[in-house]
């Protein structure tokens, strides 16, 4: 079945520390990758979007992430995790075959930020 | 300058009762969209629309009806509300129709509480 995951629901990392958030998905064609933030009591945000060409995208807040084909992945990375980064992160994508830009959300990773 | 906005923020209302979320928009854009944030944070999308035409219609009953009254504004109604109508419910927006090049902007989200 077509999905996205993210198989980590929790995570707790140490403030300066690196950071990586899984997602993989299940679509034939490639699909149009994204990662959304959500900070507690507030709507989504779009950290970094993924279409095509360069597999490495620069995301805002210093988040950086890597498309990976073979691995059906799509991987949010952080070299140095700051307190205020404690959030809720999603990974969507909209299939290669949509006509609707349609997103759909991974389950959400919790990222808690230890001092 | 709130780029698009809900209210209420927060809804408590009792079984069976009908109501209405508001949602506003002020970045020109030209498509809306519902989103349903489940208790576990699981989120999907219910509804879009595209210059007020309805373009995405999910499986959702039908005690939800979307209205469009022009392009800077998409409503939800819900009738005879239900338990499981308790959830998050997030409004976005983007420009370019179905094109998913649009990123989505989202609402701070609504809140609603069915007793």
């Amino acid at each position: 079945a077509q999905s996205v995951t993210q198989p980590d629901i929790h995570i707790t990392v140490s403030e300066g520390a690196s950071l990586e958030l899984r997602c993989n998905y299940s679509y034939g064609a490639t699909p149009y990758l994204f990662w959304y933030v959500q900070s507690p009591g507030q709507g989504l945000q779009l950290l970094l979007k993924y279409f095509s060409g360069d597999t490495l995208v620069q995301g805002i807040k210093g988040f950086e992430a890597e498309f990976k084909r073979s691995q059906s992945s799509f991987n949010l990375r952080k070299p140095s995790v700051h307190w205020s980064d404690a959030a809720e992160y999603f990974c969507a994508v909209v299939p290669g075959s949509s006509n609707t830009g349609k997103l759909i959300f991974g389950q959400g990773t919790t990222l808690q930020v230890k001092p | 300058d709130t780029a698009v906005s809900q209210t209420p923020k927060y809804l408590v209302t009792q079984m069976g009762n009908d109501k209405s979320i508001k949602c506003e928009q002020n970045l020109g854009h030209d498509t809306m969209y519902w989103y349903k944030q489940d208790s576990k944070k699981f989120l999907k999308i219910m509804f879009s629309y595209n210059n007020k035409e309805l373009i995405i219609n999910e499986t959702v009953p039908n005690r939800f009806s979307p209205k469009s009254p022009d392009k800077a504004h998409l409503n939800l109604h819900i009738n005879s509300l239900e338990l499981g109508d308790s959830a998050v419910y997030f409004c976005a927006s983007s420009q370019g129709g179905t094109r998913v090049l649009g990123t989505q902007y989202f609402g701070p989200g609504t809140r609603l509480l069915v007793l």
